[in-house]
């Protein structure tokens, strides 16, 4: 059990519907982020929160993609009008702000059909 | 923007011999963190380093950071099967990991 859960582990959509996503952080964990993987590759960087901030966000982020974090607990990830290439693994990650590294979750893969 | 490459992409080795990961970056990193990613895992933070020229291990990995801070190398002595999975490096000026290096170690 890393600490930091998301939820659903598993999404399977239709091209054109709207989905959401949940990261539950490690509780005195401060800074949330939310990272995007496909096979093969690195994690992308999407967004962090230091509490319920939303300090930085990619340019690479389209305005399909949005995340709240409401409370400086748990956040949100809602994509828009999903498409085939967003089908990718969705990973939550919770550090405490001046601590070294983050703990990732298990993610949230999404497959758009 | 910046850019993390790593290399080599994939490595494969016996068990028993070393392996080594490359990290560079187009532009000097005010630190680097280092991630191990079990096939079908998550990422896992091993190391971060701070410091130009800093060396650190932990066992058999030895992580370094080069001068200019531009750098970083993560060198595993006397591979085992347990060291199999996928190693990043993160750079965060910003938020950048690198696209890995995927290491396959033959028992």
């Amino acid at each position: 059990d890393t600490g930091v859960s998301q939820d659903p582990r598993h999404k399977i959509t239709k091209r054109g519907q709207n989905v959401t996503f949940r990261c539950d952080p490690i509780s005195e964990h401060n800074r949330l982020y939310w990272y995007r993987q496909t096979l093969g590759q690195g994690p992308e960087f999407l967004t962090y929160f230091q509490n319920e901030a939303q300090l930085e966000k990619s340019r690479l982020l389209s305005d399909r993609f949005s995340a709240e974090r409401p409370k400086g607990s748990f956040s949100t990830l809602e994509i828009q009008r999903t498409e085939q290439g967003d089908s990718a693994m969705y990973l939550c990650a919770s550090s405490f702000q001046g601590a070294a590294g983050y703990t990732f979750g298990s993610g949230t893969r999404l497959t758009v059909v | 923007g910046q850019q993390v490459m790593q290399i080599p992409q994939y490595q494969h080795v016996q068990e028993g011999e070393d392996f080594t990961t490359y990290c560079n970056s187009s532009t000097t990193l005010s630190n680097i963190q280092w991630y191990k990613q079990r096939p079908g895992g998550h990422p896992v933070f091993l190391i971060q380093l701070v410091k130009s020229g800093e060396v650190k291990k932990q066992k058999r990995l030895t992580f370094q950071f080069g001068e200019a801070k531009k750098n970083s190398s993560l060198h595993i002595t006397a591979t085992q099967t347990t060291d199999v999975g996928t190693y990043f490096c993160e750079g965060n000026t910003p938020l950048v990991f690198g696209k890995g290096t995927r290491l396959s170690v033959i028992a």
